[in-house]
């Protein structure tokens, strides 16, 4: 069984840069690495994706070193709107393999 | 951006009945989608990959005749949870990729939650 952990919860405080790390220990060399945000009850809303190095987008940075066995999601300046659970996904070739990590509860204070 | 939908938001049903779920995509045709079920602060877990117009992939210990899957349509996908007991209680969530494009994002709907007395 695939094992793609992830710190439980994280606390942070407006205006501060959050960085969330998933270990990917069972990763095959054609997944991709995807990252979702999920607010309660309701469905997870994707914020990125890549296979190795660096991505970035209008909302969050993805850095993959090169053994790929972590991945670590960057939000720059968080909000209060910001508070959700991040998820870490491994997506197979064709979308044969779906495994999410076990999620970070991420808190943010004013 | 792409939308799927979900339907009905929430359940509650008896022990020993059935509740069909519906998935629908609204603005893609979908040749695949995808159910998971999520438990009370836990991760989601897929279920099965189903494919318009073939039968569905259920993952390891999934029981295939409880939950049953059809995929009628480039639109539609339904979860039936036949015989529901108070175990199956949960929240049901499907997803769609847009095979129009060439991501890895799948696009996920509101969820169903469902509860079995």
């Amino acid at each position: 069984l695939a094992k793609t952990t992830q710190p439980i919860s994280m606390d942070s405080y407006e205006g501060q840069e959050v960085n969330i790390t998933c270990s990917h220990n069972n990763i095959a060399t054609n997944d991709y690495i995807t990252w979702y945000q999920q607010f309660p009850s309701q469905g997870p809303r994707f914020i990125i994706q890549g296979y190795k190095t660096k991505v970035t987008n209008e909302v969050a940075s993805l850095f993959i070193p090169a053994d790929r066995k972590s991945s670590t999601l960057s939000l720059p300046r968080v909000s209060l709107s910001d508070t959700a659970v991040y998820y870490c996904l491994e997506v197979g070739t064709g979308f044969q393999k779906l495994v999410f990590g076990t999620g970070t509860r991420l808190l943010v204070s004013p | 951006g792409a939308v799927v939908s979900q339907h009905p938001s929430r359940v509650i049903c008896k022990s020993g009945t059935s509740v069909k779920i519906e998935c629908r995509s609204l603005d893609f045709q979908a040749t695949t989608m995808f159910w998971y079920r999520q438990f009370p602060k836990q991760s989601l877990m897929l279920m099965a990959t189903s494919n318009e117009g073939s039968k569905a992939t259920y993952e390891q210990g999934v029981e295939k005749d409880k939950f049953l899957i059809n995929h009628a349509s480039l639109t539609l996908s339904t979860l039936t949870v036949t015989s529901a007991h108070p175990e199956d209680s949960s929240f049901y969530i499907c997803s769609a990729r847009d095979p129009g494009r060439s991501s890895y994002e799948q696009y996920f709907g509101p969820g169903t939650r469902l509860t079995v007395t």
